[in-house]
């Protein structure tokens, strides 16, 4: 079946560090990738995605590159802010195996002055 | 700027109850879920509801679990009698599209079960 695995945290860095949460997967199809954040109390918010191989998604200065050689849409950040600190999730929907979301555990991030 | 909510954020229920867990998505979409994370563990997809019925559903979906659509506005999930491993947060989400389209996810109704 369809699995996201994605680095374990929390990530602890200091502001205006380089970000990197690694997210790999496997798909029975071809899939479009996303990474959704979470703040404290919030729901799920998409951060940015990629629906084709070498397609990059890019928000907020997040940037991420769908790598279809290595099954990875590693997430980054040149410079974090305190306000950047949440849950981060990779996710995986495969075209034309409906619309569900297959989801990563989530990598807390904490960004520290 | 419009946004799902969920009702209640926190619900405590004894083992073998009914609960309903509520959901009100954005208005003008046509695609609707529901996802689970157990403490510690992965987001996991429940149920997709489509035209006013299920359209995809995942093994944990079993029938001690329902959706319905009761009004224009609500979408519910119902679990018959609970298990103490129904604990988890659960999140409701819509989307306009079907596809690889953006997922609007509520905050989530935090379900624990003693």
């Amino acid at each position: 079946g369809d699995s996201v695995t994605q680095m374990e945290g929390p990530v602890t860095l200091s502001e205006e560090a380089f970000l990197t949460i690694n997210c790999t997967y496997t798909a029975t199809g071809y899939p479009s990738l996303f990474w959704y954040v979470q703040y404290p109390g919030e729901g799920l918010q998409l951060l940015l995605k990629a629906t084709k191989a070498d397609d990059k998604g890019s928000n907020k200065g997040f940037e991420a590159t769908y790598r279809k050689e290595t099954t990875s849409f590693h997430l980054e950040k040149g410079s974090v802010q305190v306000s950047d600190s949440a849950v981060y999730f990779c996710a995986l929907t495969v075209t034309g195996g409906g619309n569900k979301l297959t989801f990563g555990t989530g990598t807390q991030l904490k960004v520290e002055l | 700027e419009p946004e799902v909510t969920q009702t209640p954020s926190h619900q405590v229920t004894q083992m073998g109850q009914e609960v309903i867990l509520r959901c009100v998505p954005i208005s003008n979409h046509l695609y609707f879920y529901w996802y689970r994370q157990i403490l510690g563990q992965k987001v996991e997809f429940l149920v997709s509801f489509y035209n006013n019925e299920i359209s995809e559903k995942s093994e944990i979906f079993d029938d001690q679990f329902s959706v319905e659509r009761p009004d224009g506005s609500n979408f519910t999930l119902k679990i018959r009698s609970t298990k103490l491993e129904d604990s988890a947060m659960y999140f409701c989400a819509s989307s306009s599209e079907s596809g690889a389209y953006e997922q609007y996810f509520g905050p989530g109704t935090r379900l624990t079960v003693t």
